[in-house]
């Protein structure tokens, strides 16, 4: 079983849609990244959260520390934010304190 | 500053054969991290540097594998006699070293896309 999992791993939206991508994982974390890389490869952070909720324009975070879940929520989707949205994960565990776990990442579509 | 810088964009190489990419991190950032990613998958821990130390490497990193940040600054990733199996997008990345209990955000790069035939 991955340390991180997201749900789900494919997802096709019409313009305007709410979005809702799932994050749950299982090591201790002293802090969850929402990324957004598209097709050309390169990686942009969106959030860094260790709890509670965070917005940026369109793009809300919420993490729940205790059951190990967070979420990124798009509201009024548009086809600009297709990409693939990965979850990661950082912290103090099994003695490492350099480097990000990350999930598979979702692959979102937006339809106009 | 304009962030993390990688080139190539990318390699294609023939097997057997040795490739070098370089990363430049942002200049304040004392951390340095290299990171491997597969199609279709998330990208998976190669090794770090703070400063000009390498602190920890992965077992994906093979003898083939090497990584330097001689002056602390920009950093190269090696790998020698190249395989099928290297073909992936090698991510870099920098932040700052978190104090305990914090973690800082991270820079990535636009990586470099490797391909071996």
């Amino acid at each position: 079983k991955n340390e991180v999992e997201q749900s789900p791993q494919n997802l096709t939206a019409q313009e305007g849609e709410f979005i809702t991508i799932n994050c749950s994982y299982s090591v201790g974390i002293s802090a969850l990244h929402w990324l957004q890389q598209h097709p050309g490869g390169g990686i942009v952070s969106l959030f860094m959260l260790s709890s509670g909720k965070k917005k940026h324009g369109r793009l809300i975070a919420t993490i729940n520390i205790q059951e190990k879940h967070s979420s990124l929520h798009i509201t009024a989707s548009h086809p600009r934010d297709s990409a693939v949205y990965i979850c990661a994960v950082g912290g103090n565990y099994g003695g490492s304190q350099g480097n990000l776990i990350f999930g598979k990442g979702t692959k979102l579509s937006v339809k106009p | 500053d304009t962030g993390v810088s990688q080139d190539p964009r990318h390699k294609i190489t023939k097997r057997g054969q040795n490739v070098t990419f370089r990363c430049d991190p942002i200049s304040e950032h004392n951390r340095l991290y290299w990171y491997r990613q597969t199609l279709g998958q998330g990208p998976e821990f190669l090794t770090y540097f703070q400063n000009e130390a390498q602190l920890e490497k992965s077992r994906l990193l093979s003898d083939r594998f090497s990584a330097e940040r001689p002056k602390g600054s920009f950093s190269t990733l090696e790998i020698q006699r190249t395989e099928q199996g290297d073909s992936a997008m090698y991510l870099c990345a920098s932040s700052h070293p978190p104090p305990t209990g914090r973690h800082y955000g991270y820079t990535f790069g636009s990586g470099t896309r490797l391909t071996v035939v």
